[in-house]
């Protein structure tokens, strides 16, 4: 069955440190796979999503994503980290009967 | 583009009454839409397919009964749940999906607190 793992349930980083968040998928075929994040009592947003095509993805906010078959990992990256960037991120990969099923979530803390 | 809403985005009921939760597709068409539930500090669950035309389809574990999913069109799904108790207290999260699509787009969530 499908799933996916966040190792990491809590990420601390100073403003303006690089940040990667895990992301590990189980699927046979090629997944589609996202990234959301959400604000406290706020629905989610989409990042940015993969779905084929170049490994290395674009998304909003200054975020990009790597997906890496010999890895089975989907890992979230940003080059420098703001304030507004703490929340909650969570990856999620498309299952069999087309329903996105979500990791447990990463919480991202900034230290000023 | 593809903005979901729900309304409304708090509730608070007395145990025992029902509450109805609606998710909205403001400038596109939803065949699809999904509704999750999400304690707080853990991960969305799915609870129901929602397809417009058709009886929604439910995840294991979920009572069909208890909440009740209509999707009267292509761009409104609602969620009812009937004789709320205060474990159904938490946050419910819908999306649509564009047809022939895989990205879903969330709306904001309905808190419901049942007291």
């Amino acid at each position: 069955a499908q799933s996916v793992t966040q190792p990491d349930i809590h990420i601390t980083v100073s403003e303006g440190a690089s940040l990667e968040l895990r992301c590990n998928y189980s699927y046979g075929a090629t997944p589609y796979l996202f990234w959301y994040v959400q604000s406290p009592g706020q629905g989610l947003q989409l990042l940015l999503k993969y779905f084929s095509g170049d490994t290395l993805v674009q998304g909003i906010k200054g975020f990009e994503a790597e997906f890496k078959r010999s890895q089975s990992s989907f890992n979230l990256r940003k080059p420098s980290v703001h304030w507004s960037d703490a929340a909650e991120y969570f990856c999620a990969v498309v299952r069999g009967d087309d329903k996105i099923i979500f990791g447990k979530g990463t919480r991202l803390h900034i230290l000023p | 583009g593809a903005v979901v809403s729900q309304h409304p985005s708090w509730v608070i009921c007395k145990s025992g009454t029902s509450v109805k939760i609606e998710c909205r597709s403001l400038d596109f068409q939803a065949t699809t839409m999904f509704w999750y539930r999400q304690f707080p500090k853990q991960s969305l669950m799915l609870m129901a397919t929602s397809n417009e035309g058709s009886k929604a389809t439910y995840e294991q574990g979920v009572e069909k009964d208890k909440f009740l999913i209509n999707h009267a069109s292509l761009t409104l799904s609602t969620l009812t749940v009937t004789s709320a108790h205060p474990e159904d207290s938490s946050f419910y999260i819908c999306s649509a999906r564009i047809d022939s699509q895989e990205t879903q787009y969330f709306g904001p969530g309905t808190r419901l607190l049942v007291l």
